[in-house]
């Protein structure tokens, strides 16, 4: 079963529009983490927010938001002010608990992914 | 946040060489290193987990002959591309995270096609 699933294969905003991009997750851990990456065509992959499940606030960085419903298990990213800047895939990504007898966290599981397209 | 760099950015080799990307943690001590497979226009698909001083754990359906990973020291972890074939061209990224860190820090990932 997929764990994180991203429904927007591609979406489109006007600069200086908010976008939201969603991104549902399924795991029956308590302790989770949810991540958003952004992707730009050079390939690096750039961290843009974080949301702990325990956390009970929704986490902000800046122009990225993460609208976090625990019991619809959804964390939808919302870029508000977009900018041209912007147009990039964006992966929402999952950590469950810690590696099994490790000290590390665990490993990531990665949605399918949104491709953003800002028009000036 | 924390660097992570990866060599070389891109490779070109004839199939049947072997090709050795290696993934670095620049200022910190990386415990675990991740070893991600992307195609164009597609997800990252994790292909193995790496602890330092012990072996690789692969996920399903990756070959350990073939994808060999050794994590020998706690700022390096080197993925050697055996025998490659044009069906491994692909875009390989790392990642690395500390004892203390949720985050996962990625190189910049290497382009590897094979002619």
């Amino acid at each position: 079963a997929q764990k994180i699933t991203q429904t927007q294969p591609g979406m489109f905003v006007q600069e200086k529009e908010a976008v939201t991009l969603d991104c549902t997750y399924d795991t029956s851990d308590q302790s989770y983490g949810l991540f958003w990456y952004k992707q730009p065509s050079s390939g690096e992959m750039i961290f843009l927010i974080y949301q702990g499940s325990y956390d009970e606030q929704n986490a902000t960085e800046g122009r990225y938001s993460l609208n976090f419903q625990k019991a619809r298990k959804s964390a939808n990213l919302v870029i508000s002010a977009s900018q041209l800047g912007d147009s990039a895939m964006y992966f929402c990504a999952m950590r469950e608990g810690k590696n099994a007898g490790g000290t590390s966290y665990g490993k990531l599981t990665f949605g399918q992914g949104t491709i953003l397209t800002v028009h000036p | 946040g924390a660097v992570v760099s990866q060599h070389p950015s891109w490779v070109i080799c004839k199939s049947g060489t072997s090709v050795k990307i290696e993934c670095r943690s620049l200022d910190f001590q990386a415990t675990t290193m991740f070893w991600y497979r992307q195609f164009p226009k597609q997800s990252l698909m994790l292909m193995a987990t790496s602890n330092e001083g012990s072996k690789a754990t692969y996920e399903q359906g990756v070959e350990k002959d073939k994808f060999l990973i050794n994590h020998a020291s706690l700022t390096l972890s080197t993925l050697t591309v055996t025998s490659a074939h044009p069906e491994d061209s692909s875009f390989y990224i790392c990642s690395a995270s500390g004892r203390t860190s949720y985050e996962q820090y990625f190189g910049p990932g290497t382009r590897l096609t094979v002619t």
